[in-house]
């Protein structure tokens, strides 16, 4: 089975810290993906990566960073936390092309204060 | 007008019946469709995977898909209180990141 990890479950940080969010896959997957949820607003694609030290933007990349130095991890950073950023936060991975069956990770509810 | 709608809900229904959701959308190069299935405060998990039109069937999930009307349909026979969970639809037209609907909350009734 695929599997999937979030570096935490609920994370509260005040707002200008720095956060990171990492995302460990044990598939060999080739892409992973970072979204966020909010009620009303479904899911939002915020970047992605199709091989390591590769990213793409996704539809809301600003405010975000991201870092894929290995295969199997990938980074999610908040370069200056703001309170509009309090969301889930979900990684996902797939093993082929960017419309494989994505798996996700159980997300990181992120709240900002 | 929005590349992928879905209602809301909640749905509610009794136990033991049959459940619809549904999923409309507007562009025609879509092939890969998907249904995923999410507790509440835990990661989307995919429950069906098609490609193009017809039905796929798994155990008590039968998914649908109708290219000319460009409309999708997830299906639950017999339905159970642990069926209670928000679900995604997601499609992709294969060169491009997959667009998931927003989901819709569904309360299956003991």
């Amino acid at each position: 089975d695929v599997k999937v990890t979030q570096s935490s479950r609920y994370l509260v940080k005040r707002t200008g810290e720095k956060v990171f969010l990492e995302c460990v896959q044990d598939m060999d997957h080739e892409n992973m993906f970072w979204y966020r949820q909010d009620p009303g607003l479904g899911l939002r694609l915020i970047y992605f990566s199709y091989d390591v030290k590769m990213k793409e933007k996704g539809d809301i990349p600003e405010g975000y960073s991201v870092s894929r130095e290995k295969k199997e991890r990938f980074s999610l950073i908040l370069e200056s936390a703001s309170t509009n950023q309090t969301s889930m936060y979900l990684c996902a991975s797939t093993l082929l092309g960017l419309a494989g069956e994505q798996y996700f990770g159980p997300g990181t509810r992120l709240t900002v204060t | 007008q929005k590349e992928v709608e879905q209602d809301p809900g909640p749905l509610s229904v009794p136990e033991g019946a049959i459940v619809s959701l549904n999923c409309t959308y507007s562009n025609s190069a879509f092939q890969y469709f998907m249904w995923y299935r999410q507790y509440s405060r835990k990661g989307p998990e995919l429950l069906m995977y098609t490609y193009s039109s017809g039905n796929k069937e798994d155990g008590r999930f039968t998914a649908q898909v109708d290219k000319s009307s460009k409309y999708i349909s997830l299906f639950i026979r017999d339905s159970q209180p642990s069926d209670s969970a928000t679900y995604l639809c997601a499609m992709s037209d294969g060169d491009d990141k997959i667009i998931f609907g927003k989901g819709t909350r569904l309360h299956i009734l003991p």
